[in-house]
């Protein structure tokens, strides 16, 4: 009964590689989050998506693309894999603020992803 | 430029203290502030969230403060457990359209 589930939980692969990688919800929310976390361990926004539409786009290289076929779930896809790529993956969801437009975020186990 | 900083990247306390962790951010307003414990190869769990005009919450054994004049928050754990030891995470959110910021964290070890 996890609440946000993320695959694989790790990924290893060549550079120039294309690869996925998958996330649910079943907390019933409808906003769903990207976040990327570098070995600085500094953790920054990628995407977020609310009920399928894409919210937000942080300067994200065109090579990830998000795709939410519904709002349970956000699958990342990465094209080209760069060593810079590199990084722990990590999906998250909020229910609807309150007041906070972010409101708490539950985040997944994160996809550890390494490029050689 | 825009920065969160939490005040040291570790913090070691001895078991039955009270560790206290600082978040300072400059050039950001937030309107709320959320602080999360990650545990290593673990996602950030949500522990609290502090709205502007609150100038102090609490939760069990955790407190936090929120000071805009001095653009600071002050997280603490009263009697600290080696349990609590992990890293804790500050995030601004500035309403709006606009993303949770995330700080660096702070890893704090509690030694028995």
């Amino acid at each position: 009964d996890t609440a946000v589930s993320q695959t694989p939980k790790y990924l290893v692969t060549q550079m120039g590689n294309d690869k996925s990688i998958k996330c649910e919800q079943n907390l019933g929310h409808d906003t769903m989050y990207w976040y990327k976390q570098d070995s600085k361990k500094f953790l920054k926004i990628m995407f977020s998506y609310n009920n399928k539409e894409l919210i937000i786009n942080e300067t994200v290289p065109n090579r990830f693309s998000p795709k939410s076929p519904d709002k349970a779930h956000l699958n990342l896809h990465i094209n080209s894999l760069e060593l810079g790529d590199s990084a722990v993956y990590f999906c998250a969801s909020s229910p609807p603020g309150q007041g906070a437009t972010n409101e708490k975020l539950f985040f997944g186990s994160g996809t550890q992803l390494s490029v050689l | 430029s825009q920065k969160i900083e939490q005040n040291s990247e570790a913090l070691n306390i001895q078991e039955g203290k009270t560790a206290t962790l600082t978040c300072n951010y400059t050039n950001y307003s937030p309107a709320y502030l959320q602080w999360y414990r990650q545990d290593p190869g673990r996602g950030p769990v949500f522990l609290l969230l502090i709205r502007e005009n609150e100038k102090e919450k609490r939760k069990e054994r955790l407190k936090v403060t929120f000071d805009t004049t001095l653009k600071q928050s002050l997280f603490h754990i009263t009697a600290s457990q080696p349990a609590d030891s992990a890293t804790y995470l500050c995030a601004l959110d500035q309403a709006g359209n606009t993303p949770l910021v995330f700080g660096k964290g702070t890893r704090l070890s509690v030694i028995a």
